[in-house]
């Protein structure tokens, strides 16, 4: 079925050092990935997204670039911050047969904390 | 741009209790979603809806009910809360099906004592 895998649990920085979390997921279908954040008792916001391959996408200092033939999208920042502290969703969009909709399926998430 | 409520932010309830959850949104979106948040297990999809009446299944189901009275509001209905079960709902809106983004309600905290 289809499924993102998340690795890290949880990963702690020095602020100013880079950030790579990973995610890949699985599907016999196009693939449309999302990346959501949540800051604490905070909703869960649109970081990015995309379903162009080999092509890099950037919000807010956050990259990532979908991979097809690795079926990966990792997150990536060069230099993190201590806002930058907060829950990591990666999200993989297909669509249901049923109802012709796209529906989420969400990897387990990953805590980013940052320290000064 | 809009907002999603969520009431009540926390929630206590008892074993065996029926517990309601309620969602408005004011982005006149189409699609809305219920999830349930646990630890280290991501956002899972309980029920979703695309328009007024419709319900559509998630992979959670299972002990829940749901409710799309309107355009506006979505309901979910935990039929028989479980000993100890602590979770976070969220509520969620798109604009309609395929790939729109999903914007989030600031989410119900449930503890069933």
């Amino acid at each position: 079925g289809d499924s993102v895998t998340q690795t890290e649990g949880l990963v702690t920085l020095t602020k100013g050092l880079p950030v790579m979390l990973n995610c890949t997921y699985q599907t016999t279908y196009s693939p449309f990935l999302f990346w959501y954040v949540q800051h604490l008792n905070e909703a869960p916001k649109l970081l990015l997204k995309s379903s162009t391959d080999n092509k890099r996408t950037e919000h807010q200092g956050f990259y990532a670039t979908l991979h097809k033939s690795s079926s990966s999208f990792h997150l990536q920042k060069s230099s993190v911050q201590l806002s930058d502290s907060a829950l990591y969703f990666c999200a993989l969009s297909v669509i249901d047969r049923g109802s012709a909709l796209g529906r989420l399926h969400f990897g387990a998430g990953t805590q980013l904390i940052v320290i000064p | 741009g809009g907002i999603i409520t969520q009431t009540p932010k926390f929630l206590i309830g008892q074993e065996g209790q029926k517990l309601t959850l309620k969602c408005q949104q004011n982005f006149n979106h189409d699609t809305m979603y219920w999830y349930r948040q646990d630890s280290g297990k991501g956002l899972r999809l309980i029920y979703y809806s695309i328009t007024e009446n419709d319900l559509q299944k998630g992979d959670l189901s299972e002990g829940y009910d749901a409710s799309r009275e309107k355009k506006s509001s979505f309901s979910l209905t935990v039929t028989s809360a479980q000993k100890n079960e602590m979770a976070v709902f969220l509520c969620a809106s798109s604009i309609g099906g395929g790939h729109d983004t999903q914007y989030f309600g600031p989410g119900t905290r449930l503890l069933v004592l």
